[in-house]
């Protein structure tokens, strides 16, 4: 059973602040990851992707991916309130144009 | 460019009535997925298709879920008879790099 595990939350974070994301996964040998951002009755949105160890920068947003210790995470900086949602974490085990396995989410709650 | 398009956007039933959804991918997307999202929960995915074709219909409930994809292009998923745990919003994704999987708004299924 191939599963990604992420901490439900509710995640408090004051606005300005780094806001830290976690996800490990149970597959080794899985290939691409990806951070979705999911508002309350919206679907979820591509906010980033990640296919190699290291950090991977986008606006605000970094990723980081450690294969070894089987471990995704997402830094948001400089918190807006906007920011709040939830970040589902998504694995691609396989590689190529496979389904992805979620996460169940974090709710993140930025404090104006 | 157009996102996925989805269709209705919500539907109530009664138990063991029947139901469909339609789905238009992004233009020249060939691969389609369709995921269910139960409330607290992140997407499960359903099925797979790439253009005509099944790739993965695994954790697809066969005995009363089906779906197809005529002509590559849109896609219907239908539940017969609906059960009160089929609740949910299902997704439609889709993707042309293989990689990057983009959803469309979902349609919220209520059973009673």
């Amino acid at each position: 059973q191939k599963e990604v595990e992420q901490n439900s939350g509710p995640l408090s974070v004051p606005e300005g602040a780094i806001a830290s994301l976690n996800c490990t996964y149970s597959d080794r040998g899985s290939q691409s990851f990806f951070w979705y951002r999911q508002y309350s009755g919206k679907s979820p949105e591509l906010i980033m992707s990640i296919y190699s160890n290291g950090d991977k920068e986008d606006g605000r947003f970094t990723a980081q991916l450690n294969k070894a210790s089987q471990y995704v995470s997402l830094l948001i900086r400089d918190s807006q309130p906007s920011d709040s949602a939830t970040y589902l974490c998504a694995v691609n085990p396989g590689g190529g144009a496979d389904g992805l396995t979620f996460g169940k989410g974090t709710h993140l709650i930025i404090q104006p | 460019e157009a996102g996925v398009a989805q269709s209705p956007r919500y539907k109530i039933i009664e138990k063991r009535q029947s139901v469909a959804f339609w789905c238009n991918p992004i233009s020249g997307h060939a691969t389609l997925y369709w995921y269910q999202q139960i409330l607290g929960q992140g997407p499960k995915l359903l099925i797979q298709f790439q253009n005509n074709g099944v790739v993965d219909d695994s954790q697809l409930p066969k005995d009363r879920f089906s779906a197809e994809r005529l002509k590559g292009v849109d896609s219907t998923l239908k539940i017969q008879p609906a059960k009160l745990e089929d609740s949910a919003v299902y997704l439609c994704a889709s993707s042309y790099l293989a990689e990057e999987q983009f959803f469309g708004p979902g349609t919220r299924l209520t059973v009673l």
